[in-house]
């Protein structure tokens, strides 16, 4: 059962445009929620992350914003760049630490 | 450099050997994990140690053991290998907290 649902599979963008990846979760006990960035041959790597008790986070052109109620939370990347074009994973820690990884979202990022 | 280093980095063997891959960590993390990502990209934890007990074991076949000499190693060892079990594994460690989630760079393991 998959605990983490992430949309798109796949996407693509045109450089300078917003990328945006979703996530939704059902389990009320997660409490923290990272995103990694995969490039190819490389091991996942942490991004950007948010606790529930706010709604938006911002870090240089990765933002998330984190919707309580709504159980979801996305990525959403600014003035998006062809270095940016990665596998990137949202996931969901509960209380007991353990992680929960979305299937991944496969960004390319055309000049 | 503190780091999560897994060796070897390519992996190519034959059906039905067996294999172990490496993994050390520098970072003084207190947990360690194998992760199994699959043609798309989906990662599937294996296992988990905590301070050298295990602490998850997820449906993993009985052909994989992991093996933890002391805190800072955790070694993945693989009988009998099956073509299936061609992915690229990824050693992890973290604190308790999860902000020190670090991973390894992988190991490509092709069984043919």
């Amino acid at each position: 059962q998959q605990q983490v649902k992430q949309s798109p599979q796949s996407l693509i963008v045109q450089k300078g445009g917003i990328s945006i990846i979703n996530c939704a979760y059902e389990n009320t006990a997660f409490d923290y929620f990272p995103w990694y960035q995969q490039f190819p041959g490389k091991g996942p790597a942490l991004l950007i992350a948010i606790r529930p008790d706010v709604s938006e986070k911002k870090e240089g052109r990765f933002t998330i914003s984190f919707n309580k109620s709504a159980k979801q939370f996305s990525l959403h990347i600014m003035d998006s760049q062809p270095g940016d074009s990665a596998t990137y994973f949202c996931a969901a820690i509960n209380t007991g630490n353990q992680f929960y990884f979305g299937t991944g979202t496969s960004l390319t990022v055309i000049p | 450099d503190t780091a999560v280093s897994q060796t070897p980095k390519y992996l190519v063997t034959q059906m039905g050997n067996d294999k172990s891959i490496k993994c050390e960590q520098n970072l003084g993390h207190d947990t360690m994990y194998w992760y199994k990502q699959d043609s798309k990209k989906f990662l599937k934890i294996m296992f988990s140690y905590n301070n050298k007990e295990l602490i998850i074991n997820e449906t993993v076949p009985n052909r994989f053991s992991p093996k933890s000499p002391d805190k800072a190693h955790l070694n993945l060892h693989i009988n009998s290998l099956e073509l299936g079990d061609s992915a690229v594994y990824f050693c992890a460690s973290s604190h308790r907290d999860p902000y020190g989630y670090t991973f390894g760079s992988g190991t490509r393991l092709t069984v043919v």
